[in-house]
């Protein structure tokens, strides 16, 4: 157990749905990154929350968003979905400290299929 | 932007043999470099890092890795592969991005990954 839970572990939902996808991270931990994995595209970076707020913003679809909320767990949510969304979808977290940061905790994803 | 690339999709081995598994960077200033390792079906866990200090970075699982300034390269060894090595591996390069607002943050780049198949 790395500390970073998302759920769920599987999703299966119809074309032009809407998903949460949910992540909480590692005890002391400020900053949340979600990344989708697709066979062919690789590890892409979407967004980071860093203490509920955006951070940095990577290559994230319109119909994607997310959030961070006080208790710093975080929610994924892709709208309007489409067969292409369908890919991995993992959550990491860090600390933001220059001196302490030693890479991400990944948590073990969240499969969505969309069929 | 920082980028690292691994030049290899696959990399096969014989169990017992040493492994190679390649990354080269690009990066302005000192690079933080990253391996982590994913198991089918599973998030990926760190192996090493390289921040400062010697260029043979010890990690986890009898993985090591050398950093070799003048060649731009970070690529991880083990001197004995097993077959559970089999996985999926990522190299990546720590790089700093700005908010609008001006805030700072970390994030990290990753390589494609490489597949690494030991056969028994």
């Amino acid at each position: 157990d790395s500390g970073v839970t998302q759920t769920p572990k599987h999703l299966i939902t119809a074309t032009g749905q809407r998903v949460t996808l949910r992540c909480s991270p590692r005890s002391g931990d400020l900053s949340v990154y979600w990344y989708q994995q697709s066979l062919d595209q690789g590890l892409q970076f979407l967004i980071q929350y860093y203490n509920g707020e955006e951070r940095a913003k990577g290559n994230i679809l319109e119909r994607f968003s997310a959030q961070q909320f006080p208790d710093l767990h975080s929610e994924l949510n892709l709208s309007s979905l489409e067969l292409g969304d369908s890919a991995l979808y993992f959550c990491a977290s860090s600390v933001l400290v220059p001196s302490e940061f030693n890479g991400y905790t990944f948590g073990s994803g969240t499969r969505l299929t969309v069929v | 932007a920082q980028s690292v690339a691994q030049p290899e999709d696959q990399v096969n081995v014989a169990e017992g043999n040493p492994l190679t598994v390649k990354c080269t960077y690009s990066v302005s200033g000192n690079p933080y470099l990253f391996w982590y390792v994913q198991y089918p079906n599973r998030g990926l866990q760190f192996l090493l890092k390289y921040i400062t200090g010697d260029n043979l970075v010890k990690g986890s699982y009898g993985f090591e890795a050398e950093f070799n300034k003048s060649q731009t390269s970070f690529h991880l060894k083990k001197p004995s592969a097993l077959v559970s090595d089999s996985a999926l591996y990522f190299c990546a390069v720590r790089d700093i991005s700005f908010a609008d607002s001006g805030a700072w943050s970390y994030q990290l780049t990753f390589g494609k990954g490489t597949k690494l198949s030991v056969i028994p």
